[in-house]
Order: C-alpha cells, then sequence, then structure tokens
C-alpha cells in the first residue's frame, strides 16, 4: 500500500528537550516537504527537499531542522524545541515535476506539544 | 508573493442542500489549483485539481473550475452528505517558480454536515 509514515503520532515533551519526528514514504518519490498545522493558519511549509541531498527552506523554518540522506526518508529535527512549536506536522512527498500538477500524498500527521 | 484566500468557517449545512466554498488566489506565475479535504483524525488528500485557465476538475460530485480572469477556484457540490463533514484547503502551485511541487494553501473551511 501507497502511504507516508509519519512517528511519532502524539508526542508531549519539554522546552529545550531534542526531538524528531521521521517520515518515510514507500512510493519511491523525489519530493518530499514539512508542514505545520495551526488554528487559522492552515497548513505552512517548513522545509522541503527536491531530491536526496537537496534541501531548501520554505515559510516557517526557523527553530527546525531536515535532512535527506535516503530517498524515503526526510526526518524533521527540533534541536530546542519551544512552546511555540506546539503544533499538528505534516509530511507529504510526490513525484518531482516542474509543471506543479502533481498530488501530494500526506502522512497522518504527528501533534506534538511542548511544555 | 503566492497566497490563496479562502472563505472562513465554519460551514454547517443540512444533508442534501447545496455548497460552495469561496477561494480566490494571487500567483505570480502560471499556477496549478488544487482543492484538498482532511477528514477527522487524518492527513490531506486530493479532492480535484485544475492545471489551466477554464478546466474544470470534479470529483464524488465536487467541481471546482479554474477561473483566471477573476481569480478564482470556488468549490461546489449540489447535495451534500453527512459524509462530506470535514475541512476543505483551496491550494496553489506556481508552475513559473523553482520548487513548482510547493503547495501554498488557505486557511482551511470545516464544513459540517447534519443530518
Amino acid at each position: 500500500e501507497a502511504q507516508v509514515t509519519q512517528n511519532p503520532r502524539y508526542l508531549i515533551t519539554v522546552t529545550g528537550k531534542k526531538l524528531t519526528v521521521t517520515c518515510s514514504q514507500n512510493m519511491n518519490h523525489e519530493y518530499m516537504s514539512w508542514y505545520r498545522q495551526d488554528p487559522g493558519l492552515g497548513l505552512r511549509q517548513i522545509y522541503y527537499s527536491m531530491n536526496v541531498e537537496v534541501t531548501d527552506k520554505g515559510d516557517v523554518p526557523e527553530g527546525y531542522k531536515v535532512s535527506r540522506k535516503e530517498k524515503r526518508n526526510f526526518p524533521l529535527i527540533l534541536e530546542s524545541p519551544s512552546p511555540n512549536q506546539t503544533s499538528l506536522y505534516f509530511c507529504a512527498s510526490s513525484r518531482a515535476n516542474r509543471g506543479g500538477t502533481g498530488e501530494l500524498f500526506f502522512g497522518e500527521g504527528s501533534r506534538l506539544t511542548v511544555l | 508573493g503566492d497566497s490563496v484566500t479562502q472563505m472562513e468557517g465554519p460551514v454547517t449545512l443540512s444533508e442534501e442542500a447545496f455548497l460552495t466554498i469561496n477561494c480566490t488566489y494571487t500567483a505570480t506565475g502560471y499556477p496549478s489549483l488544487f482543492w484538498y479535504v482532511q477528514y477527522p483524525g487524518e492527513g490531506l488528500q486530493l479532492l480535484l485539481k485544475a492545471t489551466k485557465a477554464d478546466d474544470k476538475g470534479s470529483n464524488k460530485g465536487f467541481e471546482a473550475t479554474y477561473r483566471k480572469e477573476t481569480t478564482s477556484f470556488h468549490l461546489e457540490k449540489g447535495s451534500v452528505q453527512v459524509s462530506d463533514s470535514a475541512v476543505y484547503f483551496c491550494a496553489l502551485s506556481d508552475r513559473g517558480r523553482a520548487g513548482a511541487n510547493n503547495l501554498f494553501f488557505g486557511t482551511g473551511t470545516r464544513l459540517t454536515v447534519i443530518p
């Protein structure tokens, strides 16, 4: 089954304790991206990757890091989480398509609470 | 910059009522337009799309027409069902930009359909 898998689905942590949210896709997609979803703000892009070892900032990258060492994995790293990073996070993937017409496939989301 | 403005919710309708969710966009290039749907507890999934002016996207009884002259992509359905209760997101990808896979999302409109 084609899917994007995120872990953990739910996490409560404390300020400053480093954490990683993993994302893996089994569709051999080149493109992967992280979004955060907040009430009244919709989805905002954090980082994206067009292929292995190629990453770039989205609209709200501050406080986050990513890496793309393998095609299937795109982990999101919070080196020192703060309460304003409490949010619902989504990973997404698609075929790399310069025409921008392709479908994004989303994971089920990771709800993070930083105390 | 690119942006999407969609009708604020929440929207509550009775079963079999007509649905319209308004969406307008601003883009510097040649955008593709999308509607994504998020059912409770799930990630987003593509509902329909249109890649050029005057295209009509349709799926599951929903329709939206790409109107370049009014920069709009309104979502419509003639007769909603309880199972349509979800959050609906309008989005665009700007084919003229690097990273054309990136989607810009509206803030989402929550639809509740009551029996």
